[in-house]
């Protein structure tokens, strides 16, 4: 299994520029989300996805947006590109059945907004 | 919605020493409790975890406790070692709507 995988790594954006960021998982885990982690700071949860087709807000979801058509792909959209939205973002996945199991973190995609 | 606290946000300890790592949360309806071990430019990985069903939960030198009444966890590391030092997150987990919601971490020094 290749677990959680995202792409790109790296990118630079310009101001007002849009991007997606992507995400995979192989292991049939129902459950998806995005993180975003600022330099020194916590995870703040973006969106979250309980199974293919339903996606709902976290904590901090404005100036993002997802979709999750398929149980292995969460895709994260950034709309006109902001400053602000300079971090490095975590998507996770995991499995929830009677109880929550554990969460497995991609390897993360640096984001610098110029 | 769930809210998470963890204190202190920078903990340094003598090299053998024990580390302790507090955390609480606002929903009694949480039931799922894990920690997790960020280094440096890695990404978070999950090194324990406890349900609300049980109080206390061991793995060789690292321990968690809860404290439902309280809404209050814990992580314990004993017998420190140079390559714990790293970032350390605690998390809840409400069945309300089965978001895992993270503390904002604690930076772990291990001190030669």
């Amino acid at each position: 299994n290749a677990g959680v995988t995202q792409t790109p790594k790296f990118r630079i954006l310009k101001i007002g520029q849009s991007m997606t960021l992507q995400c995979a998982q192989d292991m049939n885990h129902n459950y998806m989300y995005w993180y975003r982690q600022d330099p020194g700071m916590g995870l703040k949860l973006i969106y979250y996805s309980v199974g293919a087709g339903i996606t709902d807000k976290g904590e901090v979801p404005n100036g993002y947006n997802v979709s999750r058509s398929t149980t292995e792909d969460f895709p994260l959209r950034l709309e006109l590109a902001a400053p602000s939205q300079t971090s490095v973002y975590f998507c996770a996945s995991s499995y929830l059945g009677q109880y929550q199991e554990t969460q497995y973190f991609g390897p993360g995609t640096r984001l610098l907004v110029l | 919605g769930e809210n998470v606290e963890q204190h202190p946000s920078t903990l340094s300890v003598q090299e053998g020493d024990s580390a302790v790592i507090k955390c609480t949360y606002s929903d009694s309806a949480s039931n799922y409790f894990p920690w997790y071990k960020q280094e440096l430019g890695k990404r978070p990985q999950l090194i324990i975890d406890i349900r609300s069903n049980v109080g206390e939960k061991k793995d060789q030198r690292i321990a968690v406790t809860l404290n439902k009444t309280a809404k209050h966890f814990s992580l314990h590391i004993t017998e420190t070692q140079p390559e714990d030092s790293a970032v350390y997150f605690c998390a809840a987990s409400s069945r309300r709507d089965d978001k895992i919601i993270f503390g904002k971490g604690t930076r772990l020094h291990i001190l030669p």
